[in-house]
């Protein structure tokens, strides 16, 4: 079945460093792809997203590329901060409704 | 947050009981989605619906049933619960379908 392959599970950092979480997925049909944030406790909530269309997307220190070919997708953080520290969840949107996530890196960023 | 709420927030419940959840939205989105999330699992989709009295399927729909019989309200029923359910369980919403899913605050269930 299709699915979303995510890297790596956990990840530290020291704070100002750059942070990258790749992921695959195997529906060459899969067309949107959101990256979701939750902290300890509370919701998913979406940070960034990106369609086939499009091959990179940012918005400040975030910044999401995409490559239909290979299928794979990334998330980058750059000057990480504490509160950059959660789970990062990313997703691949079916054509028939549905979102499959990938199992979650774990972002810790050191002061 | 989107208006989204989910009830209870909290439940511990006997092995083979049955356990209903529920998920009620103000933002009159067609889309809704119940997940379980486990450790080393991340999200998984259990049942989803797009529209009244229209469902289908998830990855792991075993052991649970859905109704949605307003467009507000998505009701998730274990018939009989079992351990393996010891989860949380988010709603979500959205519309269109490709696109921004909301959350609701999920549930933590516990079957002993």
């Amino acid at each position: 079945g299709e699915n979303v392959e995510q890297h790596p599970s956990t990840l530290s950092v020291q704070e100002g460093d750059s942070a990258v979480i790749k992921c695959t997925y195997s529906d060459s049909a899969s067309n949107y792809f959101p990256w979701y944030k939750q902290e300890l406790g509370k919701r998913p909530q979406l940070i960034i997203d990106i369609r086939s269309n499009v091959g990179e997307k940012k918005d400040q220190r975030i910044a999401v590329t995409l490559n239909k070919t290979a299928k794979h997708f990334s998330l980058h953080i750059t000057e990480t901060q504490p509160e950059d520290s959660a789970v990062y969840f990313c997703a691949a949107f079916l054509n028939t409704d549905k979102l499959i996530f990938g199992t979650g890196t774990r972002l810790q960023v050191f002061p | 947050d989107a208006g989204i709420t989910q009830s209870p927030r909290h439940k511990v419940t006997e092995t083979g009981t049955p356990v209903t959840l529920r998920c009620h939205q103000t933002e009159n989105h067609r889309y809704m989605y119940w997940y379980r999330q486990d450790p080393g699992h991340g999200l998984r989709l259990i049942h989803y619906s797009y529209g009244v009295k229209d469902t289908d399927k998830g990855e792991v729909s075993d052991g649970y049933s859905v109704s949605r019989s307003k467009t507000e309200d998505f009701l998730l029923t274990l018939e009989s619960a079992t351990s393996s359910q010891t989860s949380v369980y988010f709603c979500a919403i959205s519309d269109p379908a490709g696109g921004e899913q909301f959350f609701g605050p999920g549930t933590r269930l516990t079957v002993l």
